[in-house]
């Protein structure tokens, strides 16, 4: 099944430890991003790559890393997490970054930053 | 000016009624135009794409286009309670800055 797989799917973690979200797709797709979803400001772009060790930085990049070894995946850091990134974090997949691609998006990880 | 803006709702119609769905765009370069849906917890999954002017229709689902006014709309007949979710408004601008810019989304409650 095609799909875009994300884990942990909840953490609670605390302030300053570090912690990695994994993100997997099994479609060949070139392009990954992360987003990050809260109340009031919809969906907003962290980090996102067009293709394996390139990346670039979204609207919300501070706080966070991302790298690209493999096409398929793409893990989400968070080096030393603070409250202020308590959120739902999204990843997603498509084929290529054009007018007509789709997004696929990852079932959501919900983190909380005590 | 938001870049996509959408009334945050909720928007509230009775079961087997159309329900609308706006949603306005500021970049006049933008090419494609997408609705998601996402129910409460969920992820976004893509129900329809437009590109063009006009109407495109799949099943209960008509998406609207009208770049010169910048409005995109979803029109969603015969509308039931399992369509009660939030619909998000993408659009996508291509070039050397290619971007897919979510708006807020929209709470469509179907009432029985």
């Amino acid at each position: 099944e095609a799909q875009v797989t994300q884990n942990p799917r909840y953490l609670i973690t605390v302030t300053g430890k570090k912690l990695t979200v994994t993100c997997s797709q099994n479609m060949n797709h070139e392009y990954m991003s992360w987003y990050r979803q809260d109340p009031g400001l919809g969906l907003r772009q962290i980090y996102y790559s067009m293709n394996v060790e390139v990346t670039d930085k979204g609207d919300v990049p501070e706080g966070y890393k991302v790298s690209r070894k493999e096409k398929r995946n793409f893990p989400l850091i968070l080096e030393s997490p603070s409250p202020n990134q308590t959120s739902l974090y999204f990843c997603a997949s498509s084929l290529l970054y054009r007018a007509t691609d789709t997004q696929y998006f990852g079932p959501g990880t919900r983190l909380t930053v005590l | 000016q938001k870049e996509v803006e959408q009334n945050s709702g909720p928007l509230s119609v009775p079961e087997g009624a159309i329900a609308s769905l706006n949603c306005t765009y500021s970049d006049r370069g933008s090419q494609s135009f997408f609705w998601y849906r996402q129910y409460s917890g969920k992820s976004p999954e893509l129900i329809m794409s437009i590109y063009s002017n006009g109407d495109k229709e799949d099943g209960r689902f008509t998406a609207q286009l009208n770049k010169a006014s910048q409005y995109v709309s979803l029109l969603i007949r015969d509308s039931q309670p399992s369509d009660s979710a939030t619909y998000l408004c993408a659009v996508f601008r291509a070039g050397t800055a290619s971007k897919l810019t979510f708006g807020t989304g929209t709470r469509l409650q179907v009432t029985l």
